[in-house]
């Protein structure tokens, strides 16, 4: 079974420019985060879908941060402008359900590097 | 707000050594509990899990048990090799399933 894929895995962009990522889950997960780590830190919530609608984005800095999952399979989590402190490993997660049992699956991630 | 402590790193253990990393947590209600595991250069992955209270998690020798009592949730493991070497997650669930993570712990085991 293929596991969650994310492109780019590297992404070098200057402050105030925009950058998008993409992430497919696994076939089947209704389930779609994406998750914000900053180096030395945990992963932390930005949003959560539920096939193609919010189920939570009260962590997303919506002045910048967009995201999208128009068909209830793929997503796009865009940055427009970029600011210094939004370097980080973007990750994308999948799971069947929103149940807490889950268990989410983790792509490789997408290392973002603003300068 | 609700949250996940674990112990700062990095842990320098030797081979066949016993590891242990704390982690406590808070929380409103009865969360899942996870620790998730990251291998240098690679993703996240779930290395064990509990549901409820008293749940012992185990994989790969490494064990966790939930204990409501001390909210808490640490990761154990008898003998440790060098490829245990990595970063490990403390996590709960929220609601609807999301994870909140702890600030993770570098363990890193010499021969």
């Amino acid at each position: 079974e293929a596991g969650v894929a994310q492109s780019p895995r590297y992404k070098i962009i200057e402050k105030r420019q925009s950058v998008a990522f993409w992430c497919n889950p696994i076939s089947g997960h209704a389930t779609l985060y994406w998750y914000q780590q900053i180096l030395g830190q945990g992963p932390k919530l930005l949003i959560q879908f539920q096939n193609n609608g919010v189920v939570d984005d009260s962590q997303l800095p919506k002045d910048r941060f967009s995201a999208e999952r128009l068909k209830g399979v793929d997503s796009t989590l865009k940055i427009q402008p970029a600011k210094l402190e939004d370097s980080a490993v973007y990750l994308c997660a999948s799971s069947l359900g929103l149940a807490e049992t889950y268990e989410q699956y983790f792509g490789p991630g997408t290392r973002l590097t603003v300068t | 707000g609700d949250s996940v402590t674990q112990m700062e790193g990095p842990v320098t253990l030797s081979e066949e050594a016993f590891l242990t990393i704390n982690c406590t947590y808070t929380a409103t209600g009865y969360p899942s509990l996870f620790w998730y595991v990251q291998y240098p250069g690679e993703g996240l992955q779930l290395l064990l899990k509990a549901t409820k209270a008293d749940d012992k998690g185990s994989n790969k020798g490494f064990e966790a048990t939930y204990r409501k009592e001390t909210t808490s949730f640490h990761l154990e493991k008898g003998s440790v090799q060098v490829s245990d070497s990595a970063v490990y997650f403390c996590a709960r669930t929220d609601s609807w399933g999301k994870l909140q993570f702890g600030a993770g712990t570098q363990v890193v085991v010499t021969p």
